[in-house]
């Protein structure tokens, strides 16, 4: 079955730290891939899409086919970063889209 | 441009109530979502619509119903409220399929008690 994981609920850095989130997926076809943000008191967005190889506000994710991965990274955190972050994964010759639980990112001052 | 509003914010049910929740989008979107997100899971797929009266199901889509009579309208129907439907629904629209962004609603906080 189709799945993302993400297996940290909280990932707590102080300012400057690098941050990498973490999300695995199991499909068995080509997947597409996306993060979407969620900042405090606002909506659920588009951060990036893997096809799309784009660097937003600092943060990149590559696609590992190998290791069947789309970890988020960031070199180097600032506070404006908290936020709740969602990976999902898009099944090809569905209308679908499967999200991750999330993980919480907190960055200290 | 509003993008996408859903009413009402919250809501408390008693069991066996029902109620419509509200979702509009003014971006001429032709696809549309409905999503549910219970405490510390995922969002998970209710129903979906890529145009004006073409619904389908989800991943999750008993105990609700849904119509999209206009590209702007995609209203979600609880029939009979029961306590696992306690969550916060997100409704979202895209200009095509999911892989375009996906517009996010405010939320919805239903309880049933």
């Amino acid at each position: 079955a189709q799945r993302v994981t993400q297996p940290e609920k909280l990932l707590s850095v102080f300012k400057g730290a690098p941050v990498e989130l973490k999300c695995n997926y199991s499909y068995s076809g080509s997947p597409e891939l996306f993060w979407y943000v969620q900042y405090s008191r606002q909506r659920l967005q588009l951060l990036l899409r893997h096809i799309s190889r784009e660097s937003i506000k600092g943060f990149t994710a590559d696609l590992n086919k190998g290791e069947t991965s789309f970890h988020l990274k960031k070199p180097f955190a600032q506070e404006e970063d908290s936020a709740m972050y969602y990976c999902a994964l898009f099944r090809v010759n569905t209308d679908k889209l499967i999200f991750g639980t999330g993980t919480r990112l907190q960055v200290f001052p | 441009n509003a993008g996408v509003t859903q009413t009402p914010k919250f809501r408390i049910l008693k069991i066996g109530q029902s109620m419509t929740l509200q979702c509009t989008q003014d971006m001429n979107h032709n696809y549309m979502y409905w999503y549910r997100q219970d405490p510390g899971m995922g969002l998970k797929l209710i129903y979906y619509s890529v145009g004006a009266g073409i619904t389908d199901k989800g991943e999750v889509p008993n105990g609700y119903n849904v119509s999209r009579s206009t590209t702007e309208d995609f209203p979600l129907r609880l029939e009979l409220a029961a306590p696992s439907q306690t969550s916060v629904y997100f409704c979202a629209s895209s200009y095509r399929g999911p892989t375009y962004e996906q517009y996010f609603g405010p939320g919805t906080r239903l309880t049933v008690t």
